[in-house]
């Protein structure tokens, strides 16, 4: 079966540049997206169609994804950007996502 | 703006069937383009889906839940259902519905219910 690998945690200072990997075979020739979630709320899509921002997400978080890894960078960062992010894409016929990274904001 | 609100039991005992339902206001469940899924988070770990059905009823299922799951879909009321058959302590967990777009992203997610498998 599908997997995607996250790593399990990441931390930035403010104000600099966080990047999360998510990495599965061939995900570059997939549709990646990421959710953001905050304790004790739902999660959130923050990037879709590895690159899209929907409504009402800041220009400071975007998406890639190529070969076989997705990246999400959240530049600027603020403290309100400590959460939970979790990758997602679909393949044959099912729904993986990935353990998801904790990101800290030192 | 599309909402979605589970509801069903938050406790279910070993080896019964776990019952929820998700109700979608704001929109129409029958739109073209979108799936209706079923997610779970168990404490403190990550995100795992269950299924996602369409307006017609076709579905997609988890293939590790797969014989456990049956997802339907009420058009007239707006809602579609998840049970989740013989379940155990590991099926306790919070469980979201989701609207499933084009097979992609998960777009918006209802508030979730806790449900805790315990006798």
């Amino acid at each position: 079966s599908y997997e995607l690998t996250q790593p399990p945690s990441v931390s930035v200072s403010p104000g600099q540049t966080a990047s999360i990997t998510c990495s599965g075979d061939k995900l570059g020739d997939k549709n990646a997206c990421w959710y953001q979630q905050k304790p004790g709320q739902s999660p959130v899509l923050v990037i879709y169609q590895d690159r899209q921002r929907p409504s009402g997400i800041p220009e400071r978080i975007s998406g890639s994804n190529s070969g076989n890894t997705a990246t999400l960078t959240i530049s600027g960062t603020q403290a309100m950007d400590e959460a939970d992010y979790f990758c997602q894409a679909w393949d044959s016929s099912t729904v993986v996502f990935g353990g998801g990274t904790k990101l800290t904001v030192l | 703006q599309l909402q979605l609100q589970e509801s069903g039991p938050g406790l279910v005992k070993p080896s019964e069937t776990l019952s929820l339902t998700c109700t979608v206001s704001g929109g129409s469940i029958s739109s073209s383009t979108y799936y209706w899924g079923w997610i779970r988070q168990p404490p403190g770990k990550g995100l795992d889906w269950i299924g996602s059905i369409y307006y017609s009823g076709s579905t997609y299922y988890n293939p590790s839940l797969k014989s456990r799951v049956t997802i339907s879909v009420d058009t007239s009321k707006n809602q579609f259902s998840l049970k989740l058959s013989s379940v155990t302590a590991a099926d306790t967990a919070v469980y979201y519905c989701a609207r499933h777009v084009s097979l992609r992203e998960f777009d918006p997610w209802g508030q979730g219910t806790l449900v805790t498998v315990s006798s």
